[in-house]
């Protein structure tokens, strides 16, 4: 059964960075591209980052780019978000989710997803 | 990017209700169409792919339709676990756009 664990969010301020990590079973992480997606407070979603299969490619929206990376760690069967200088407007409940995709291939939309995991960046 | 427009944004219904909820894309995406489902405190749940397609287990009251610039999402008819926000997604570029989602309400 596939399993999308977030962790890593809480209360930041202003410019510091944080680093999201999502722990994944029930499937072989380095055959997937993976996401992550956000959604801001009483909002709708917002498509944050992709990485392919084998780390080929990055994709990043540009309301953050410049500010993250995402990462993966086949051997842990863990992927991660890098997220710098964070902004109040970065606040959001991040989601790591899993592309339908056969390696190789990206389809950019989500089968499975985590529970979600929140940032709040506040002073 | 590409700009995803969803309408209603929000929708009263009762159970039983046959609802529609369109979803219209700034440029023709072709049928690269996703429907999500999403209940308070969760996360969002695939209903559809490419458009149409069912996925796994999803109940046979929801279907989807169009291609190019118009799509809607159908509950042929409306039971109580349905009343949720849906969000149309497309996926046609590398970086994906959602619908500002549509809450189904009673």
């Amino acid at each position: 059964q596939v399993h999308l664990v977030e962790s890593g969010g809480g209360v930041v301020q202003p410019g510091r960075s944080l680093r999201l990590s999502c722990a994944i079973s029930g499937f072989t992480l380095r055959s997937y591209a993976m996401h992550w997606v956000r959604q801001a407070p009483g909002k709708g979603l917002e498509w944050v980052a992709t990485i392919s299969h084998d780390n080929s490619i990055e994709n990043y929206a540009d309301s953050m780019k410049g500010r993250l990376t995402i990462s993966r760690d086949n051997s842990k069967n863990t992927l991660y978000l890098q997220m710098n200088s964070l902004r109040a407007e970065d606040t959001a409940v991040y989601f790591c989710a899993r592309d339908p995709g056969i390696p190789g291939t990206i389809m950019y939309y989500f089968e499975y997803w985590g529970q979600g995991t929140p940032v709040t960046v506040s002073s | 990017d590409i700009q995803m427009t969803q309408s209603p944004s929000t929708l009263s219904a009762s159970v039983g209700d046959r609802v529609t909820i369109t979803c219209r894309s700034s440029q023709s995406i072709n049928s690269w169409l996703a429907w999500y489902q999403q209940k308070p405190g969760k996360a969002p749940k695939v209903l559809i792919s490419k458009a149409s397609i069912l996925e796994t287990g999803v109940a046979s009251r929801f279907s989807g339709s169009g291609s190019g610039t118009e799509f809607t999402l159908t509950i042929s008819s409306l039971q109580p676990d349905d009343f949720a926000t849906y969000y149309c997604q497309e996926y046609k570029s590398n970086s994906p756009t959602f619908g500002q989602g549509t809450k189904v309400e009673t």
